[in-house]
């Protein structure tokens, strides 16, 4: 939805798994965010991608995860040795520029840990 | 830093009752940006509006309409005429003006239309 494509929709992995959660932008936005979800909360800024300049990484919560984005465009978010805590919804959004334009998300990744 | 509170956990209301979601926000900037989103249940993040600081004037949208104050540093939302579909999660966000600003939510205001 909304010029980002998100995959997979749900993704149910064993505790200790390693899990990759993508991110498709439509060309042309430059800047590029993730944000967790937990059940009933709000939503929990993990990274920020923009253009060529080194990634705002300040919101990962442990060193079990990282992103990188390709060619300005597709977005991948590893999560190692997975806990249940990581249970979540991740959102992808896109944003035309960076600093203060609004922010078009994807419908999210659905990650269970069991 | 950059904080947004919505005081307002969850609001049920009757169809047709006009209510108004809280958001206040903190930030050092004298350049920052404002938004409304909605999360229906279905979960997709919906853009509603944005705003920046240079701009107070109010902004109706059909049933919508918002309210910035920077004397209060409070961005308010009312939908008058409330309907069923506007039953959804609302969330307001604030971006300070740079290359490298991200977006800081609250924690969302879950409005409950009953018909």
């Amino acid at each position: 939805g909304a010029g980002v494509s998100q995959s997979p929709s749900n993704k149910v992995t064993e505790k200790g798994k390693d899990v990759e959660l993508r991110c498709d932008p439509i060309s042309g936005h430059t800047a590029l965010y993730w944000y967790r979800q937990s059940l009933g909360q709000g939503l929990e800024f993990l990274i920020y991608f923009q253009g060529n300049s080194a990634p705002d990484k300040s919101g990962l919560p442990s060193d079990r995860f990282s992103a990188e984005r390709t060619g300005g465009s597709v977005s991948t978010l590893t999560i190692q040795r997975t806990q249940q805590e990581d249970s979540a919804v991740y959102l992808c959004a896109r944003s035309l520029l960076a600093g203060g334009t609004e922010a078009f998300f994807g419908q999210g990744t659905r990650l269970t840990v069991v | 830093a950059q904080k947004v509170t919505q005081a307002q956990t969850e609001i049920s209301v009757v169809e047709k009752e006009d209510v108004t979601l809280d958001c206040v926000y903190e930030t050092r900037d004298t350049t920052y940006y404002l938004f409304w989103y909605k999360q229906p249940p279905s979960g997709e993040l919906v853009f509603l509006i944005r705003r920046n600081s240079f701009d107070e004037q109010n902004e109706i949208s059909g049933r919508y309409s918002w309210n910035f104050q920077k004397s209060t540093s409070s961005f308010n939302f009312t939908i008058t005429a409330s309907q069923v579909v506007d039953s959804a999660v609302y969330f307001c966000a604030l971006s300070e003006a740079g290359r490298y600003s991200t977006l800081t939510f609250g924690k969302g205001t879950m409005l409950l239309v009953s018909p």
